[in-house]
């Protein structure tokens, strides 16, 4: 079956530095994907959407120099959180869109625990 | 505009049925999704209907009305490990998931 990761799955920063999450689609090629952030207790927001090769397209209210994302092949978005802050501290996840598979259908990687102190 | 809803809470008997309500209002709609999710945990996969109609999956099933823009998850025979939040997301013309607040189970003895 179609296998997204992250990495790291936790990290602790501390306020002020910068933090990069990967996705990786491990047996699949993904033209799309895409990152959402979880709050405790709340469901997922998608934050941006990432095409490979192209500027990510992001959700309003998300700051684009703040996260940047960078999607430089066909199996691995990269997300950056600059100068994190504490109220980034969430539950990051992204998903992968197969190539040729569904257009529907997305694949979710495991999540990333940000806690920024 | 897109807007998804679903209760916040419900709690059900190990062994019973429990059916999770949700409506949705999205431009373009293009198939509602049901997935489960685990505390701390990537959300899983369990049904996707964009056709009105029952799809049934083991214990799982997902109904879908077009016209009054509804939704539901019905679970039969309840386990403890169903426990868990369950998300309904809608996709739209432009191929992104929109996601309801997650309506958290309980299941008890």
């Amino acid at each position: 079956g179609a296998v997204v990761s992250q990495h790291p799955s936790r990290v602790i920063c501390k306020s002020g530095t910068s933090v990069k999450i990967e996705c990786r689609s491990l047996d699949f090629q993904a033209t799309t994907m895409f990152w959402y952030r979880q709050f405790p207790k709340q469901s997922l927001m998608l934050m941006a959407t990432s095409n490979e090769g192209s500027k990510a397209t992001y959700e309003q209210g998300v700051e684009k120099d703040k996260f940047l994302i960078n999607h430089a092949s066909l199996t691995l978005s990269t997300l950056t959180v600059t100068s994190a802050h504490p109220e980034d501290s969430s539950f990051y996840i992204c998903s992968a869109r197969e190539i040729s598979g569904p257009s529907y259908e997305q694949y979710f990687g495991p999540g990333t625990r940000l806690t920024v102190t | 505009g897109q807007n998804i809803d679903q209760p916040t809470e419900m709690t059900a008997t190990e062994g019973a049925i429990v059916q999770i309500n949700c409506t949705y209002q999205t431009s373009g709609f293009n198939g509602l999704f049901w997935y489960q999710q685990h505390a701390g945990e990537a959300p899983t996969f369990l049904s996707y209907n964009v056709l009105d109609g029952l799809e049934e999956k083991g214990r799982f099933s997902s109904f879908l009305s077009r016209s009054k823009g509804y939704s539901y998850l019905l679970l039969k025979e309840l386990q403890m490990k169903d426990s868990a939040s369950y998300l309904c997301a809608g996709s739209g013309n432009t191929g992104k998931l929109i996601f309801g607040q997650g309506t958290t189970l309980q299941v008890k003895p």
